[in-house]
């Protein structure tokens, strides 16, 4: 079946320490999110990607790196310079036009140890 | 800018009660979507309804029903005789047609069913 596999479902994080949380699309869709939840505070944006090779910086993309060097995968990496990553991160895709519904994975949950 | 606001954090009922879901967006943009996500323990987002800005007809879909009013701003989600197993975070989400594809969330509210 077609969808997105995000991993793993669970990461810890030690201090100082860069973590990549996988994200994998076989919908062949041309757009990725990641989003970043809190509880709370709903989902936000961390870093987008249209096309590959190419991504911008969401609203909150301090402390985060992304690449985007195959359709399928859009990995995020949290940095040691991300001082509160203790979250559940979500990654979507979209296919063709604005107006239709992301889809999600299924989340990563990050802890710091 | 966009902004989508869901009142209600947290909504306790009875299996059968029916419940409303509130949900009020702000935007400058005379086109946009509004959508609602069903968030179920498992974490997973589960897309449930997307509606444009130009068709205010109310949706019907089994026990879901939408209500979209552009004069008030809003976009309420009703369930009518909920079960335990609609027990969730239900988030109500804005794109508009100069946002590059970027959904803005409300901050959630969390449906509890009991027996």
């Amino acid at each position: 079946d077609g969808g997105i596999t995000q991993s793993p479902k669970y990461l810890f994080r030690k201090e100082g320490q860069n973590v990549t949380l996988s994200c994998e699309q076989n919908l062949n869709h041309d757009a990725m999110y990641w989003y970043r939840q809190d509880p709370g505070q709903g989902l936000r944006l961390i870093y987008y990607s249209q096309i590959v090779n190419d991504f911008q910086k969401g609203d909150i993309a301090e402390g985060y790196s992304v690449s985007r060097e195959k359709k399928e995968s859009f990995p995020l990496t949290v940095t040691s310079a991300q001082k509160n990553p203790t979250a559940f991160y979500l990654c979507a895709s979209l296919g063709t036009g604005y107006n239709q519904p992301q889809h999600f994975g299924d989340g990563t949950r990050l802890s710091i140890l | 800018a966009q902004k989508v606001t869901q009142a209600q954090t947290e909504i306790s009922v009875v299996e059968k009660e029916d419940v409303t879901l509130d949900c009020v967006y702000e935007t400058r943009d005379t086109t946009y979507y509004l959508f609602w996500y069903k968030q179920p323990p498992s974490g997973e987002l589960v897309f449930l309804i997307r509606r444009n800005s130009f068709d205010e007809q109310n949706e019907i879909s089994g026990r879901y029903s939408w209500n979209f009013q552009k004069s008030t701003s809003s976009f309420n989600f009703t369930i009518t005789a909920s079960q335990v197993v609609d027990s969730a975070v239900y988030f109500c989400a804005l794109i508009a047609s100069g946002t590059a594809s970027k959904l803005t969330f409300g901050t959630g509210t969390r449906l509890q069913v009991t027996l």
